[in-house]
């Protein structure tokens, strides 16, 4: 159980151009979702906190129009990396949390590896 | 600042030793201490602590929270090459369900 997953796992695009990322809770419902990222030898960064049918809370220093943020369903975010330049290539990871089962936890999905040229 | 502090950064063992992880933290308002392994993909789930002095076990992996000294430490006895991993902690607090995560501790398990 609890398995979350995230497609694509590798995407490489041209600068301008923008990437959807999906993450889906398979087993379980997830009215709350969230974004990370993470640098090399680095630890994650939450980026924002997606909540089914309402908007999205970004942390500071995240650009709410350069990364859209829709979580329309409770089994489904989506990340929208736009307009995307070379410094936005990074692993993307997100996570959802099992809002009938123990709230703390967040099961994460596999990750996305973002390249941009 | 809320922080969650992870020692050693890295370790280098030989498969059949015996390691423990540290964590420390200090947040407002704590709620839960969680341990997550990641390898080469996303964290996979591996302890929830909510109270002190209680172990959590599964297999070679043990975990226990102090919410006195405010750390856990995570124990792998008889190491294996394939629990060679970043090992991440991250605690919650209430009113938030955010995790805020250490910088991981690097564990390699050499033959």
């Amino acid at each position: 159980g609890a398995v979350v997953s995230q497609h694509p796992s590798w995407v490489i695009c041209k600068s301008g151009t923008s990437v959807k990322i999906e993450c889906r809770s398979l087993d379980f419902q997830a009215t709350t979702m969230f974004w990370y990222r993470q640098f090399p030898k680095q630890s994650l960064m939450l980026m924002a906190t997606s909540n089914e049918g309402s908007k999205a809370t970004y942390e500071q220093g995240v650009e709410k129009d350069k990364f859209l943020i829709n979580h329309a369903s409770l089994t489904l975010s989506t990340l929208t990396v736009t307009s995307a330049h070379p410094e936005d290539s990074s692993f993307y990871i997100c996570s959802a949390r099992d809002s009938s089962g123990i709230g703390h936890i967040q099961y994460f999905g596999a990750g996305t590896r973002l390249s941009v040229l | 600042e809320d922080k969650v502090v992870q020692s050693p950064l890295s370790l280098v063992v030989h498969e059949g030793d015996t390691v423990t992880l540290n964590c420390s933290y200090e947040v407002t308002n704590f709620r839960s201490l969680l341990w997550y392994k990641q390898e080469k993909k996303a964290p996979t789930f591996l302890f929830m602590l909510t109270s002190s002095g209680i172990e959590k076990k599964s297999g070679r992996l043990s975990s226990i929270l102090d919410k006195k000294e405010l750390f856990s430490i995570l124990n792998i006895t008889a190491t294996q090459t394939g629990d060679s991993a970043i090992y991440l902690c991250a605690v919650t607090q209430g009113g938030s369900e955010k995790l805020v995560f250490g910088k991981g501790t690097k564990l390699t398990v050499n033959p």
